[in-house]
Protein backbone atom coordinates (compact mmCIF):
# COMPACT_ATOMS: atom_id res chain seq x y z
CA UNK A 1 0.00 0.00 0.00
CA UNK A 2 2.57 2.70 -1.22
CA UNK A 3 0.27 5.61 -1.81
CA UNK A 4 2.02 8.95 -2.52
CA UNK A 5 5.40 7.74 -3.31
CA UNK A 6 8.01 11.27 -3.21
CA UNK A 7 11.73 11.41 -4.14
CA UNK A 8 14.46 12.21 -3.30
CA UNK A 9 13.67 12.86 0.67
CA UNK A 10 16.39 15.04 0.86
CA UNK A 11 18.63 17.34 -0.79
CA UNK A 12 20.75 20.60 -0.88
CA UNK A 13 21.33 22.83 -3.92
CA UNK A 14 23.10 25.29 -4.65
CA UNK A 15 21.66 28.49 -6.25
CA UNK A 16 21.37 28.25 -9.31
CA UNK A 17 21.13 24.34 -9.82
CA UNK A 18 18.16 22.74 -11.22
CA UNK A 19 16.50 19.66 -10.19
CA UNK A 20 13.74 17.40 -10.32
CA UNK A 21 10.89 16.33 -7.74
CA UNK A 22 9.79 13.22 -8.51
CA UNK A 23 5.64 11.80 -7.04
CA UNK A 24 4.15 8.89 -8.25
CA UNK A 25 0.62 7.62 -6.78
CA UNK A 26 -0.77 4.09 -7.10
CA UNK A 27 -4.10 4.97 -6.26
CA UNK A 28 -5.43 5.58 -9.57
CA UNK A 29 -6.61 9.02 -8.64
CA UNK A 30 -7.31 11.55 -11.57
CA UNK A 31 -6.19 14.97 -9.64
CA UNK A 32 -2.54 15.65 -8.35
CA UNK A 33 -0.83 18.73 -6.37
CA UNK A 34 2.34 20.25 -5.21
CA UNK A 35 2.95 22.56 -2.22
CA UNK A 36 5.16 23.81 0.20
CA UNK A 37 5.40 24.16 3.76
CA UNK A 38 6.90 26.58 5.13
CA UNK A 39 7.32 27.64 8.76
CA UNK A 40 4.26 29.93 9.74
CA UNK A 41 2.97 29.83 6.43
CA UNK A 42 1.08 26.74 6.48
CA UNK A 43 0.69 24.55 3.16
CA UNK A 44 0.67 26.68 -0.48
CA UNK A 45 -0.17 25.48 -3.87
CA UNK A 46 2.56 25.23 -6.43
CA UNK A 47 0.55 24.01 -8.86
CA UNK A 48 -1.86 20.56 -9.52
CA UNK A 49 -3.31 18.82 -12.05
CA UNK A 50 -6.77 17.90 -12.77
CA UNK A 51 -6.50 15.02 -14.87
CA UNK A 52 -3.79 13.77 -17.04
CA UNK A 53 -2.65 16.07 -19.92
CA UNK A 54 -3.47 19.50 -17.97
CA UNK A 55 -1.78 21.32 -15.63
CA UNK A 56 -2.74 24.91 -13.58
CA UNK A 57 -0.75 27.79 -11.80
CA UNK A 58 -1.45 27.48 -7.83
CA UNK A 59 -0.94 30.92 -5.42
CA UNK A 60 2.88 30.17 -5.92
CA UNK A 61 4.44 29.04 -9.15
CA UNK A 62 7.08 31.48 -10.04
CA UNK A 63 9.84 29.40 -10.07
CA UNK A 64 8.78 26.39 -10.66
CA UNK A 65 7.57 24.07 -13.93
CA UNK A 66 5.54 20.81 -13.61
CA UNK A 67 5.07 17.78 -16.10
CA UNK A 68 1.89 15.59 -15.35
CA UNK A 69 3.98 12.66 -17.15
CA UNK A 70 0.97 9.89 -17.30
CA UNK A 71 -1.97 9.63 -14.67
CA UNK A 72 0.54 8.10 -11.91
CA UNK A 73 3.32 10.68 -11.98
CA UNK A 74 3.44 14.38 -11.51
CA UNK A 75 7.01 16.12 -11.52
CA UNK A 76 7.85 19.21 -10.38
CA UNK A 77 11.29 20.82 -11.42
CA UNK A 78 13.15 23.90 -10.13
CA UNK A 79 15.02 25.37 -13.16
CA UNK A 80 17.46 27.87 -11.27
CA UNK A 81 17.25 26.94 -7.69
CA UNK A 82 17.13 30.24 -5.10
CA UNK A 83 17.16 30.62 -1.73
CA UNK A 84 13.37 30.76 -1.08
CA UNK A 85 12.95 27.98 -2.70
CA UNK A 86 13.94 26.25 0.33
CA UNK A 87 11.35 24.42 1.79
CA UNK A 88 9.10 21.21 2.44
CA UNK A 89 7.70 19.90 -0.71
CA UNK A 90 4.54 17.84 -0.16
CA UNK A 91 2.81 15.59 -3.49
CA UNK A 92 -0.42 15.05 -2.92
CA UNK A 93 -3.47 13.46 -5.07
CA UNK A 94 -7.24 13.18 -4.73
CA UNK A 95 -10.39 11.94 -6.79
CA UNK A 96 -12.34 14.52 -7.49
CA UNK A 97 -15.92 15.03 -6.50
CA UNK A 98 -17.64 16.32 -3.64
CA UNK A 99 -17.75 14.03 -0.71
CA UNK A 100 -14.37 12.47 -2.79
CA UNK A 101 -11.83 15.30 -2.67
CA UNK A 102 -9.74 14.16 0.25
CA UNK A 103 -6.16 14.34 -0.86
CA UNK A 104 -3.71 11.83 -0.05
CA UNK A 105 0.04 12.91 0.57
CA UNK A 106 3.49 11.81 0.46
CA UNK A 107 5.68 12.06 3.20
CA UNK A 108 7.32 15.35 1.67
CA UNK A 109 10.69 16.13 0.25
CA UNK A 110 13.44 18.79 2.73
CA UNK A 111 15.41 20.87 -0.10
CA UNK A 112 17.74 23.41 0.91
CA UNK A 113 19.26 26.05 -1.59
CA UNK A 114 22.82 27.46 -0.58
CA UNK B 1 -10.41 34.77 -2.33
CA UNK B 2 -11.17 31.66 -0.38
CA UNK B 3 -9.36 31.49 3.15
CA UNK B 4 -8.98 29.70 5.96
CA UNK B 5 -8.08 31.60 9.63
CA UNK B 6 -6.98 29.10 12.76
CA UNK B 7 -5.52 29.64 15.56
CA UNK B 8 -2.03 30.69 16.35
CA UNK B 9 0.32 28.13 18.23
CA UNK B 10 1.89 26.93 20.15
CA UNK B 11 -1.02 25.09 22.61
CA UNK B 12 0.54 23.42 25.31
CA UNK B 13 -1.88 21.21 27.35
CA UNK B 14 -1.65 18.25 30.05
CA UNK B 15 -2.94 15.23 29.27
CA UNK B 16 -6.52 14.94 29.50
CA UNK B 17 -7.06 17.98 29.23
CA UNK B 18 -10.00 19.58 26.61
CA UNK B 19 -8.54 20.63 23.16
CA UNK B 20 -9.93 23.95 21.02
CA UNK B 21 -8.36 24.85 18.23
CA UNK B 22 -10.66 27.20 16.64
CA UNK B 23 -10.89 27.60 12.39
CA UNK B 24 -12.83 30.08 10.56
CA UNK B 25 -13.01 30.20 6.54
CA UNK B 26 -13.84 32.82 3.64
CA UNK B 27 -15.52 31.18 0.81
CA UNK B 28 -18.19 31.87 -1.67
CA UNK B 29 -20.35 28.68 -2.02
CA UNK B 30 -20.67 25.73 0.30
CA UNK B 31 -16.81 24.28 0.19
CA UNK B 32 -16.13 20.76 2.17
CA UNK B 33 -14.44 21.66 5.08
CA UNK B 34 -11.00 19.80 6.55
CA UNK B 35 -8.91 18.86 9.75
CA UNK B 36 -5.13 17.32 8.75
CA UNK B 37 -2.77 16.54 10.92
CA UNK B 38 0.91 15.93 10.75
CA UNK B 39 2.78 14.05 13.30
CA UNK B 40 6.40 14.95 13.52
CA UNK B 41 8.34 14.23 10.13
CA UNK B 42 5.52 13.14 8.43
CA UNK B 43 2.91 13.92 5.40
CA UNK B 44 -0.58 15.23 5.87
CA UNK B 45 -3.02 13.02 7.03
CA UNK B 46 -6.92 13.47 7.06
CA UNK B 47 -8.34 13.59 10.55
CA UNK B 48 -11.89 14.29 9.89
CA UNK B 49 -14.12 16.12 7.24
CA UNK B 50 -17.40 17.64 6.62
CA UNK B 51 -19.27 18.38 3.57
CA UNK B 52 -22.06 20.30 4.09
CA UNK B 53 -23.90 22.71 7.27
CA UNK B 54 -24.13 21.14 10.48
CA UNK B 55 -22.12 18.32 9.31
CA UNK B 56 -20.08 16.86 12.31
CA UNK B 57 -17.05 15.19 11.24
CA UNK B 58 -15.38 12.77 14.23
CA UNK B 59 -12.24 10.26 13.87
CA UNK B 60 -10.13 9.02 17.04
CA UNK B 61 -12.14 11.52 19.70
CA UNK B 62 -11.63 14.58 17.85
CA UNK B 63 -14.67 16.18 16.46
CA UNK B 64 -15.62 19.21 14.53
CA UNK B 65 -19.39 20.29 13.28
CA UNK B 66 -19.70 22.82 10.21
CA UNK B 67 -21.56 25.81 10.86
CA UNK B 68 -22.34 27.85 8.35
CA UNK B 69 -23.96 30.56 10.18
CA UNK B 70 -20.81 31.74 11.96
CA UNK B 71 -18.36 30.27 9.22
CA UNK B 72 -16.54 28.20 11.28
CA UNK B 73 -15.50 24.68 12.12
CA UNK B 74 -13.65 24.58 15.60
CA UNK B 75 -11.85 21.27 16.26
CA UNK B 76 -12.42 19.23 19.53
CA UNK B 77 -11.25 16.80 21.78
CA UNK B 78 -12.64 16.09 25.33
CA UNK B 79 -9.20 14.49 26.87
CA UNK B 80 -6.07 14.87 24.45
CA UNK B 81 -3.00 11.88 24.90
CA UNK B 82 0.84 12.47 24.28
CA UNK B 83 0.02 10.79 21.21
CA UNK B 84 -1.75 13.87 19.85
CA UNK B 85 1.15 16.19 20.01
CA UNK B 86 1.24 17.60 16.32
CA UNK B 87 0.18 20.24 14.15
CA UNK B 88 -2.66 20.15 13.23
CA UNK B 89 -4.49 22.20 9.75
CA UNK B 90 -7.83 23.34 8.71
CA UNK B 91 -8.40 23.38 4.89
CA UNK B 92 -11.26 23.93 2.72
CA UNK B 93 -11.43 22.85 -1.16
CA UNK B 94 -13.87 25.23 -3.10
CA UNK B 95 -13.07 24.51 -6.67
CA UNK B 96 -9.79 22.55 -7.44
CA UNK B 97 -7.52 22.35 -4.45
CA UNK B 98 -7.37 22.62 -0.74
CA UNK B 99 -6.90 26.02 1.07
CA UNK B 100 -4.77 25.26 3.90
CA UNK B 101 -4.42 27.99 7.32
CA UNK B 102 -1.13 27.81 8.88
CA UNK B 103 -0.97 25.33 11.31
CA UNK B 104 -1.59 24.81 15.12
CA UNK B 105 1.13 23.12 16.60
CA UNK B 106 -0.23 20.79 19.68
CA UNK B 107 2.27 20.02 22.54
CA UNK B 108 0.46 17.52 25.20
CA UNK B 109 2.50 16.51 28.28
CA UNK B 110 2.25 14.03 30.51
Amino acid sequence: NAGVTQTPKFQVLKTGQSMTLQCAQDMNHNSMYWYRQDPGMGLRLIYYSASEGTTDKGEVPNGYNVSRLNKREFSLRLESAAPSQTSVYFCASSNRGRGANVLTFGAGSRLTVL
Amino acid sequence: GDSVTQMEGPVTLSEEAFLTINCTYTATGYPSLFWYVQYPGEGLQLLLKATKADDKGSNKGFEATYRKETTSFHLEKGSVQVSDSAVYFCALIPLEALVFGKGTRLSVIA
